[in-house]
């Protein structure tokens, strides 16, 4: 089955404890994004990647690291999280080319008390 | 589920009935314009997409009618179904230093009246 999957689901951590959320396709698919959503503010992209080794920051990158070291993940890193990053995320991988089109994962609930 | 919004614009319709969801965007530049169906507790799912250069597109029991002057965007569903219930996203394709990127609306919540 074709599918993006994060891990974990859910996460409860505390201020500047460093965390990693991972992401994973299994579609072959060059371009990954990662999107945080919050209350009244839509889907805002995080970073983004077109290829191995190859990533761009997105409109909020601020507290947020990525790695494409291999095509397939796509890791979020918070080196030092803080409690206005506190939100759901998601992330997402598309053909390069086809961007408009991409397929989600099922979301991360993040808590920073 | 997961809560994907606490202020967004509702659209409440009876099961049957058709919907009409709407958007207006902001960059003309646009080359696509997309719509996103996302579930409780799901990532958002690509329904339908329509190219700058058209005006209507039609999917199954969905069409997408954008209106370039008025920079308006719309999804109609027919014979809504109590599984169409969803926050339903606008978003624009647009191209950035040769890079694509979906910016996204907010987001209409869509409920189904029994």
């Amino acid at each position: 089955e074709a599918q993006v999957t994060q891990n974990p689901r859910y996460l409860i951590t505390v201020t500047g404890k460093k965390l990693t959320v991972t992401c994973s396709q299994n579609m072959n698919h060059e371009y990954m994004s990662w999107y945080r959503q919050d209350p009244g503010l839509g889907l805002r992209q995080i970073y983004y990647s077109m290829n191995v080794e190859v990533t761009d920051k997105g409109d909020v990158p601020e507290g947020y690291k990525v790695s494409r070291k291999e095509k397939r993940n796509f890791p979020l890193i918070l080196e030092s999280p803080s409690p206005n990053q506190t939100s759901l995320y998601f992330c997402a991988s598309a053909r390069l080319g086809g961007a408009r089109e991409q397929y989600f994962g099922p979301g991360t609930r993040l808590t920073v008390t | 589920g997961e809560s994907v919004g606490l202020h967004l614009p509702t659209l409440s319709v009876q099961e049957g009935d058709n919907s009409i969801i709407n958007c207006a965007y902001s960059n003309s530049a646009s080359d696509y314009f997309i719509w996103y169906k996302q579930e409780s507790g799901k990532g958002p799912q690509f329904i339908i997409d329509i190219r700058s250069n058209m005006d209507k597109r039609q999917g199954q029991r969905v069409t997408v009618l954008l209106n370039k002057t008025v920079k308006h965007l719309s999804l109609q569903i027919a014979a809504t179904q109590p599984g169409d219930s969803a926050v339903y996203f606008c978003a624009e394709n647009q191209i950035i230093q040769g890079a694509q990127k979906l910016v996204f609306g907010q987001g209409t919540r869509l409920t189904i009246n029994p």
